[in-house]
């Protein structure tokens, strides 16, 4: 049984440009979340995928987007690259009745030069 | 959401028992106290979960005193393999499963 997959590995960007991450969640979970972790600091909560629509969102501006797909797989956007972007961005499945378990994946590695 | 207060970081040896203690004294009736361990460039993964007294799974215990303001999660006999990052969540898990995270505890166990 597969777990949560990420991709790609790593990127790198440029200010200004747009990227796209991609994730498949743990086999049998509905909801995706997702989070940023910089370096030395502890994840930080993005928004939230269940039935296609974003349940929750935290404190991240508008250039954050994403997506899930019927297949419950994500994808988050982020626009208009900032160097403060730069970071490990981590993808995390789970059940929506499940309280406080969430499976991630390895992350996506982004640098923005 | 309750914030959590936990040591930077904390040092031990190989065969060890490893105490990590976590305050949260605003904690509401219906937060439940989760635990998750971190590898460098890799994802968090759940250790273990609990509400009160205690818990015990087949890699941690959870002690949680009766007035639930802080929580302490007992790593027993300590491998260098459990050199990792440890965060003390505390939430309903009622809004959506949102994990809020803090800085967490840096362990490093010495041979």
């Amino acid at each position: 049984d597969a777990g949560v997959t990420q991709s790609p590995t790593h990127l790198i960007k440029t200010r200004g440009q747009q990227v796209t991450l991609r994730c498949s969640p743990k086999s049998g979970h509905d909801t995706v979340s997702w989070y940023q972790q910089a370096l030395g600091q502890g994840p930080q909560f993005i928004f939230q995928y269940y039935e296609e629509e974003e349940r929750q969102r935290g404190n991240f501006p508008d250039r954050f987007s994403g997506h899930q797909f019927p297949n419950y797989s994500s994808e988050l956007n982020v626009n208009a690259l900032l160097l403060g972007d730069s970071a490990l961005y981590l993808c995390a499945s789970s059940l929506v009745s499940a309280r406080g378990e969430q499976y991630f994946g390895p992350g996506t590695r982004l640098t923005v030069t | 959401l309750a914030k959590t207060t936990q040591p930077i970081s904390m040092d031990s040896y190989e065969g060890q028992e490893v105490n990590i203690t976590c305050s949260h004294n605003n904690i509401a009736t219906n937060d439940y106290i989760t635990w998750y361990q971190q590898f460098p460039s890799q994802g968090p993964r759940f250790i273990i979960q609990g509400y009160k007294t205690k818990v015990t799974n087949e890699v941690a215990s959870l002690f949680i005193p009766a007035d639930r303001k802080s929580s302490t999660l007992s790593l027993p006999r300590v491998s260098l393999s459990d050199t990792a990052v440890y965060y003390c969540l505390v939430g309903d898990g009622a809004a959506g499963n949102k994990l809020t995270f803090g800085g967490g505890t840096r362990v490093l166990v010495k041979p």
